[in-house]
């Protein structure tokens, strides 16, 4: 159960498309299309922003946007915004019916 | 409006326990699987439990096998997680979620803090 490779952090000047990557093995990520992106303000709840890979939850702007190649999951951030700067988590199910998040990535707007 | 609500957080010597608690409201709780993830300081979300609709299956992370033990109530539309043999890697805030479709916990709570002290 080891967890997702994330970058730790990612920045971009407002307007900008930023990318993050998520890494993990064919029995997670490349397994199934299971992954899930979460926004994380520190003190906050997470926020589900896309699931099952590419679909949006009601309520998430279509700037984010999800994607996947083999064991590889991407989150793409669109006209970034000050508001976007927070962590962002993936997670997915297993093979072993439970489920592993990724390492985390701070996106920082400049 | 969904709402999850936790509690029963708090200050524990090590090998101690504790047991912590999510009320829910705004869905019909026994539909749903729920989970339960935590966040030690400085780190990030780690998943730690899931559980049934019915509290038929369970499943742990490995590192709390044996001395965490998730179980649910329906009637009270609440979650809760019995946490035993309390370690100091297990401080952390830890959330309670809901499951939607095959596997996604798309709400959560405000969390709760737990500090396990040597």
């Amino acid at each position: 159960q080891s967890a997702l490779t994330q970058p730790a952090s990612v920045s971009g000047s407002p307007g900008q498309s930023i990318t993050i990557s998520c890494t993990g093995t064919s029995s997670d990520v490349g397994g199934y299309n299971y992954v899930s992106w979460y926004q994380h303000h520190p003190g906050k709840a997470p926020k589900l922003m896309i699931y099952d890979v590419s679909k949006w939850p009601s309520g998430v702007s279509n700037r984010f946007s999800g994607s996947k190649s083999g064991n590889t999951a991407s989150l793409t951030i669109s006209g970034l915004q000050a508001e976007d700067e927070a962590d962002y988590y993936c997670s997915s199910y297993t093979s072993s019916n439970t489920y592993v998040f990724g390492t985390g990535t701070k996106v920082t707007v400049l | 409006e969904v709402q999850l609500v936790e509690s029963g957080g708090g200050l524990v010597q090590s090998g101690g326990s504790l047991r912590l608690s999510c009320a829910a409201s705004g869905f019909t709780f026994s539909n749903n699987w729920m989970s339960w993830v935590r966040q030690a300081p400085g780190k990030g979300l780690e998943w730690v439990a899931n559980i049934k609709q019915d509290g038929s299956e369970k499943y742990y992370v490995d590192s709390v096998k044996g001395r965490f033990t998730a179980s649910r109530d329906n009637a009270k539309n609440s979650l809760y997680l019995q946490m035993n043999s309390l370690r100091v890697e297990d401080t952390a805030v830890y959330y309670c979620a809901r499951v939607s479709g095959a596997a996604r916990q798309d709400y959560w709570g405000q969390g709760t803090l737990v500090t396990v002290s040597s």
